[in-house]
């Protein structure tokens, strides 16, 4: 069985403060996805990764892809209230055609 | 990316009736998968449901406690059988497109049994 170690699991920080949500595993992914979800909302896709090594930015989100593709970090540059989320990684093997989520990591930034 | 919308939003029912929970995408996609998540908390696949054939459960779910429909490649149905309070959660369905194994997720169903 694929397990995703997420963490942390709650972070609470201040507008402008910097932060990072790591995701780990022991097992090798084809893949890795990011997703922020919202009270009362599906998952929204962030990011897609597929390329050990591989950085991607979107505006202030900055998401890697380790070398060995068994573990990915989420960078956030100066939060923003609206950064608030649940934050949930998710792996893909590619043979099972299936995602192996995290546990997720809950996000609040106070204005 | 494909669109999807799911019915009801949220539902209030009681113990021992049954929900049926409808997936609508707005683009033809072989699979689409089944997940439960309490508020919070991460998501556990309930079942895989591609078009023409049976859906597979993962463990710990049983077809006749969510039985699963798939007439075609842009629609499905869960249903949640003879509900008990434990049942109480979000309901989401997804649909695989794109690099990877990415998948969309539809808005949930936000289900609480009384």
């Amino acid at each position: 069985t694929q397990l995703l170690e997420q963490s942390p699991q709650f972070l609470s920080i201040q507008e402008g403060e910097n932060l990072t949500v790591y995701c780990n595993s022991s097992s090798v992914f084809s893949s890795l996805q990011w997703y922020r979800q919202e009270p009362g909302e599906g998952p929204v896709l962030l990011v897609t990764v597929v390329t050990g090594g591989e950085v991607k930015k979107l505006k202030r989100l900055t998401f890697q892809f380790g070398d060995a593709r068994k573990d990915s970090s989420l960078h956030i540059t100066a939060a923003q209230p609206g950064d608030t989320g649940l934050y949930l990684c998710a792996g893909g093997t590619g043979s099972a055609r299936q995602l192996t989520f995290g546990s997720g990591t809950q996000l609040t930034v106070l204005p | 990316s494909a669109v999807i919308s799911q019915k009801p939003s949220r539902d209030i029912c009681q113990r021992g009736t049954s929900l049926t929970i409808q997936c609508q995408v707005d683009s033809q996609v072989t699979m689409m998968f089944w997940y439960r998540q309490q508020p919070g908390q991460s998501l556990t696949l309930i079942a895989t449901a591609n078009q023409g054939s049976e859906a597979t459960y993962e463990s710990g779910f049983v077809i006749d406690k969510f039985p699963i429909s798939r007439p075609n490649l842009t629609f499905s149905t869960l249903t949640v059988s003879n509900m008990s309070p434990e049942d109480s959660s979000i309901y989401l369905c997804s649909v695989e497109q794109g690099i990877g194994d990415t998948q969309y997720f539809g808005p949930g169903t936000r289900l609480t049994v009384l």
